[in-house]
């Protein structure tokens, strides 16, 4: 089984508002991704997680707060988001970080109104 | 640093024809090689992908893609696509250690 879970599918949020994204894989993965997608464009890496700690964050502005409570799960916090932000959010995962296949979740589809 | 390029935007084919998605990159040192299709409103899905060994990579739906080290490409074929096949093929490389670098993409349109 290959299969990263991501919810919610699609959200809508004021610039006022607090929501996160969660993101869950049972395939025993140490390395956990977020990513952003723009319509037409190629993902872009925004933080990466091995063995449940930031390793890499891409200058993510603060609004944008992710988190990694246990090896199988990520969330990702929003808060004071801009317009710019709406986009697909993708959460990824591999074995360790580096090397090793990402396999990619559903996305959720993000509104920023 | 690595680089991915893939050399064209859009790939329009009838059903039944062959395709291929060219890939170039750049780097210094030995890379790991994948291709992922997003189809319309979904996530990445792996399609294949070159570790080590064969250069020749077979991966899901038909598709196949070979490493060629002397011109640093892994273009992607396949012998007879599918209206199903009608998505966005992204091209990506990593170095062992580092971040995955993604092409822009390459949108393939299958018309009847």
């Amino acid at each position: 089984d290959t299969e990263v879970t991501q919810t919610p599918k699609h959200l809508v949020m004021g610039m006022t508002n607090k929501k996160s994204l969660k993101c869950e894989q049972h395939m025993g993965h140490r390395a956990m991704y977020w990513y952003k997608q723009k319509a037409k464009k190629p993902p872009e890496l925004m933080f990466v997680y091995s063995y449940e700690k930031l390793s890499i964050n891409e200058s993510v502005p603060s609004r944008f707060s992710p988190e990694c409570p246990n090896s199988s799960l990520l969330n990702l916090h929003l808060h004071a988001l801009q317009p710019e932000d709406s986009a697909l959010y993708l959460c990824a995962s591999s074995l360790i970080a580096g090397a090793e296949t990402q396999y990619f979740g559903p996305g959720t589809r993000l509104l920023v109104l | 640093a690595q680089s991915v390029t893939q050399l064209d935007s859009q790939v329009p084919v009838f059903e039944e024809a062959p395709v291929e998605l060219r890939c170039n990159y750049s780097s210094s040192v030995s890379v790991y090689l994948f291709w992922y299709v997003q189809y319309p409103n979904q996530g990445l899905q792996l399609l294949l992908k070159y570790l080590s060994g064969s250069t020749l990579v077979k991966g899901i739906n038909g598709f196949e893609a070979e490493f060629n080290k002397s011109q640093t490409s892994f273009h992607l074929r396949k012998p007879s696509v599918h209206i199903s096949d009608t998505a966005e093929y992204f091209c990506a490389v990593t170095r062992g250690y580092s971040t995955l670098t993604f092409g822009k993409g390459t949108m393939l349109l299958v018309s009847p």
